[in-house]
């Protein structure tokens, strides 16, 4: 595709339950993150995967949380055992390098009652 | 260890009138900064950057940042403030040996008339 794509664009789901969120980045970048985004509290940097080098996980939350990237491209971030306080956008965004712009995608809207 | 602080969190102009969003970092080592624009129901797109050489960036839609090693500092500027400039911005840094980039918590801009 033209641009990043994430799905779902909203996630509602119970408390406890493990969520699945995905990333398809621009083909051929090299640099994949995730970021959560809630109200007030700007970008919260949650991941980074560089090429074939180990991810930059400093900024998961809690070990509820994981993200995996597979063949260098598609990511997927889980959220175990949800919690409401986990409820914002998350947001994933590729770039050709580490200093490069990043392209955003429209993000995922996870809801957690 | 890196950080971005962003001065004001709305900051509300008139139309025509100069717009002034602060940025300051903290860095260890030279800096890469980046400001990016969320326009109401849209993703984020890059403004400008600073990598190396000319302290004065320019980036689209008028807007321009300069990059102040002594106050560590790059603020966003526009001389005149256009109704279409309303949005959040957010300054962000290229941190941790450039591996991950940090955002601030962002400035809502409103321009009235």
């Amino acid at each position: 595709g033209a641009g990043v794509s994430q799905s779902p664009s909203n996630k509602v789901t119970e408390k406890g339950k493990d969520v699945e969120l995905r990333c398809d980045p621009i083909s051929g970048h090299t640099a994949l993150y995730w970021y959560r985004q809630s109200l007030g509290q700007g970008l919260e940097f949650l991941i980074y995967f560089q090429g074939n080098s180990a991810p930059d996980k400093s900024g998961l939350p809690s070990d509820r949380f994981s993200a995996e990237r597979t063949g260098g491209s598609v990511s997927t971030l889980t959220i175990q055992r949800t919690q409401q306080e986990d409820s914002a956008v998350y947001l994933c965004a590729s770039s050709l390098g580490r200093e490069e712009k990043l392209f955003f995608g429209s993000g995922t809207q996870l809801s957690v009652l | 260890a890196q950080s971005v602080t962003q001065l004001g969190s709305h900051v509300s102009v008139s139309e025509g009138a100069l717009v002034l969003l602060r940025c300051n970092y903290s860095s260890s080592v030279p800096p890469y900064l980046f400001w990016y624009v969320q326009y109401p129901n849209q993703g984020l797109q890059l403004l400008l950057k600073y990598t190396t050489g000319a302290t004065l960036v320019k980036g689209i839609n008028g807007f321009e940042a300069e990059f102040k090693k002594s106050e560590t500092s790059f603020h966003l500027t526009k001389p005149s403030a256009h109704m279409s400039d309303a949005a959040e911005y957010f300054c962000a840094v290229l941190s941790g040996g450039y591996n991950k980039l940090i955002f601030g918590a962002g400035t809502r801009l409103a321009v009235h008339p």
